[in-house]
Order: C-alpha cells, then structure tokens, then sequence
C-alpha cells in the first residue's frame, strides 16, 4: 500500500512570512498532484508534477517533484490569508484512474492577517 | 462551464437508515469517482464508474455502493448507517480514467453526511 505523509499536519503564520510544506512517500509515482481544499468545498486542482526534479510556479506558489519521484514540496513566499486552506497532495501509480490515487491526509495552513 | 454538482449539500439521517447521494459532472467528463474524507482518515477512495460501469472498487464493505447512468450522472448509495460513515462525502470527474503518467480529476463541493 502506497502512502504518502504530509508536513506539518498544521502550520499558523503571520501573512508576508514564507512557508513549506511537504509531501513524501517511500514510493514511487508517476506524477504528483496538490490540491487546495477551503472549508465547505471539495479539493481544488493546484498543479501536477510529472517529471522527476520538475519544478512549477503559479504566482506565489513554487511545487517541486523529488528527483527520484517519491516526494514533492510546495513553498509559498510572501504569504496572505487568501492562501488559507487545506493543502492535499495526491500520488498516482502508473496505473492511472482514481483508484490509483493516493491522497495525503492534508496540511492545514492558516496565514493570520 | 459549469462545475462538478453534487446534491444535497446537507443530510443529516439515523443508524439503520440508508442515504442516496448525486453527482453530476463536467458536460464532457465520462467518469465520475467518489471519495469519502473524514479528519481521522483524510481522503480515501470509494470506487470509480467509466460508461456506466465500474472500474474499480476501494476498501468499503458493500454497504456502500454506487451506479453511473448514460448521461454519466452518478449516484451512491450507503445503507444501513452507521456512526462512523459520517463525513464529507466527495465526487469528482474526469474525461477519461486512464493516461500515462497524469490522471486529473474535478472535484464537487461535497455533501456534508451526518450520522445520528
């Protein structure tokens, strides 16, 4: 069974400070997604990681893939409460559909204004 | 475009009892997948329908289950309920359920099930 371990389970900071949280596996996965998910909503797609080392920008956001594929980081510069959320990542094997996904338990993240 | 939908937002049932939950697609999105997501667990897979058939299943006992229909509408049922099926119960589609290497899926808002 495939598991992926997210840290830290919670994180509180001040806004402008810089984060990262993390996501790692003892397995590897053929890409790697991160998801935000705000209360009373389901997970909303951030990005996918395919190749080992990729590193991707949206905005704010920095996400990299582990070389080896088995871990990925999300860094958040400059942080605002409107990145306050619950942050998932998810594995999937080279089977593909969901049932080769494999979800993190999730880090809640709260930037206090 | 419009997003994935899923009714109702709130339940609130009984032990014993049994709920039907409903999930429609993106227009285009042929397979619908379910998710169950509580704190202690986080987010586990329920099981996943392509053309109205089911791909795969996760690790729930057969209380629950689900069906898809032509329009790739999906439904899931869970019968006999008991306390600890409460939890946010999430949908999400896709267009296709298999790629290389990517498998991208649209989640819905949830319906948010309570178990008395």
């Amino acid at each position: 069974t495939q598991l992926l371990e997210q840290s830290p389970q919670f994180l509180s900071i001040q806004e402008g400070e810089n984060l990262t949280v993390y996501c790692n596996s003892s397995s590897v996965f053929s890409s790697l997604q991160w998801y935000r998910q705000e209360p009373g909503e389901g997970p909303v797609l951030l990005v996918t990681v395919v190749t080992g080392g990729e590193v991707k920008k949206l905005k704010r956001l920095t996400f990299q893939f582990g070389d080896a594929r088995k871990d990925s980081s999300l860094h958040i510069t400059a942080a605002q409460p409107g990145d306050t959320g619950l942050y998932l990542c998810a594995g999937a094997d080279s089977g593909g559909g969901a049932d080769g996904l494999t979800f993190g338990k999730g880090t809640h993240l709260i930037i206090q204004p | 475009k419009a997003g994935v939908t899923q009714t109702p937002r709130y339940l609130i049932k009984t032990r014993g009892q049994q709920v039907t939950l409903s999930c429609s697609p993106i227009s285009g999105h042929r397979s619908v997948s379910w998710y169950q997501q509580t704190p202690g667990q986080g987010l586990q897979f329920l099981f996943e329908y392509f053309s109205e058939t089911q791909r795969n299943k996760g690790n729930f006992p057969g209380r629950f289950s689900g069906r898809q229909f032509s329009n790739s509408r999906s439904e899931m049922n869970v019968s006999t309920l008991e306390l600890g099926d409460s939890a946010l119960y999430l949908c999400a589609s896709s267009w296709h359920p298999t790629s290389p290497s990517v498998y991208e899926q649209f989640f819905g808002p949830g319906t948010r099930l309570t178990v008395l």
